[in-house]
């Protein structure tokens, strides 16, 4: 159990589907973030919020829309995705986000299959 | 730009040493990372740099150079458990981290 867990862990939609993934962490941590995992590709960092107030937005397409209500939940929600977005969605947390040491803790992730 | 080169994929036999090397040129540097992650599961920490030398954890040791933006895990006594990907990842100036697209060991009976 690694206190942050995600659903759903698996989703495929049509390209014009509307949908969010939530995670929420148990680890009493003021950053959480959203990030894209695709096969063989590093780890691209989408979207980061401390202390709820999103500080990092990637130059995402505004088809993926972040809300953090508080700082144990966080959701990214989809609209009219791409077969491209397809690609396995991580939501981390850690102490903060703006310190050297920042160990960040995820979640198993949501498999996202765009139809 | 910021970037973190490690090898696609690598193949060891069980109860061998294997070393996985990182190279990485970045905007600033505020440690470093190694995470460990099993097919369909979770990234999880191993250890973390950010002084020059060798930091040892059981069987996983990991190595820093700053001046030669290189890291290594070292990984003694081989487990078939120990098949996984294993990836680098770098703290920049602002404290975000860069990844590497990881590497795939193989453990081979």
């Amino acid at each position: 159990e690694t206190g942050v867990t995600q659903t759903p862990r698996h989703l495929v939609m049509g390209m014009t589907n509307k949908k969010s993934l939530k995670c929420e962490q148990h680890l009493g941590h003021n950053a959480m973030y959203w990030y894209k995992q695709s096969a063989k590709k590093p780890l691209e960092l989408m979207f980061v919020y401390n202390f709820k107030e999103q500080t990092e937005n990637n130059s995402v397409p505004s088809r993926f829309s972040p809300e953090c209500p508080n700082s144990s939940h966080l959701f990214l929600h989809l609209h009219t995705l791409q077969p491209e977005d397809s690609a396995l969605y991580l939501c981390a947390s850690s102490q903060d986000s703006d310190r050297s040491y920042n160990e960040q803790f995820f979640g198993p992730g949501t498999r996202l299959t765009v139809l | 730009g910021q970037n973190i080169d490690q090898p696609t994929e690598m193949t060891a036999t069980e109860g061998a040493i294997v070393q996985i090397n990182c190279t990485y040129q970045t905007s600033g540097f505020n440690g470093l990372f190694w995470y460990q992650q099993h097919a369909g599961e979770a990234p999880t920490f191993l250890s973390y740099n950010v002084l020059d030398g060798l930091e040892e954890k059981g069987r996983f040791s990991s190595f820093l150079s700053r001046s030669k933006g290189y890291s290594y895990l070292l990984l003694k006594e081989l487990q078939m458990k120990d098949s996984a990907s294993y990836l680098c990842a770098v703290s920049d100036s602002n404290y975000q981290l860069i990844w590497g697209a990881g590497t795939k060991l193989i453990i081979k009976p």
